[in-house]
């Protein structure tokens, strides 16, 4: 079993709905990363959270320590939301940055 | 501020040559991750260099080696490449400490013929 678990695997959407991606860890975290992957392969940090939620724009980030789960949401999405998705959490365990990742959510934003 | 700057953004190689790629981080930062990237793996880390020595090391080969110089900027090496070493090779920096924010660079994308 994976560290780190996304859902879904693949998302459609149509433009205007709010989006939910769904992320579980197995490990003790001291950080948890949300990116954002276009085309062309070029990752964007959008969040790191190691507790809360926070709020960026249109995105929303979400985390539960006590049950190793994050949410990330996105309201009122647009075509140019369509990206790849990813999770990716920093272990207690591990010194430094090292990121472990999940699979990633493929969202697609239909006009 | 410039971002992450990854040397060259396009590769393609023989099986059994060796390879150097090029992360220059974030002025200021000091550490430096590789990750590779391929459809079967997903993103997998390779290695974490902080103030040239390297602090984290995932599972790959002795192939795939790593270092990181005294401005920081950090090089990847991979010798006797396989046709499954093509993928993408991403480096990200960030501040001292742990767990802190990643920037990423555009990648490498490396194609081993």
């Amino acid at each position: 079993k994976n560290e780190v678990e996304q859902s879904p695997q693949n998302l459609t959407a149509q433009e205007g709905e709010f989006i939910t991606i769904n992320c579980s860890y197995s490990v003790g975290i001291s950080a948890l990363h949300w990116l954002q992957q276009h085309p062309g392969g070029g990752i964007v940090s959008l969040f790191m959270l190691s507790s809360g939620k926070k709020k960026h724009g249109r995105l929303i980030a979400t985390i539960n320590i006590q049950e190793k789960h994050s949410s990330l949401h996105i309201t009122a999405s647009h075509p140019r939301d369509s990206a790849v998705y990813i999770c990716a959490v920093v272990s207690i365990k591990a010194a430094g940055n090292k990121l472990t990742f999940g699979g990633g959510t493929r969202v697609l934003v239909k006009p | 501020k410039a971002g992450v700057t990854q040397t060259p953004r396009y590769l393609i190689k023989t099986r059994g040559q060796q390879v150097t790629l090029s992360c220059s981080p974030i002025s200021g930062h000091r550490s430096v991750s590789w990750y590779q990237q391929t459809p079967g793996q997903g993103l997998q880390f390779l290695f974490e260099y902080f103030s040239e020595t390297q602090r984290n090391k995932g599972n790959f080969p002795g192939r795939f080696s790593g270092r990181q110089f005294s401005n920081s900027r950090s090089e990847m090496n991979v010798s006797t490449l396989e046709l499954g070493d093509s993928a993408l090779y991403l480096c990200a920096s960030s501040s001292t400490g742990t767990g802190a924010e990643a920037f990423f660079g555009q990648g490498t994308r490396l194609t081993v013929v």
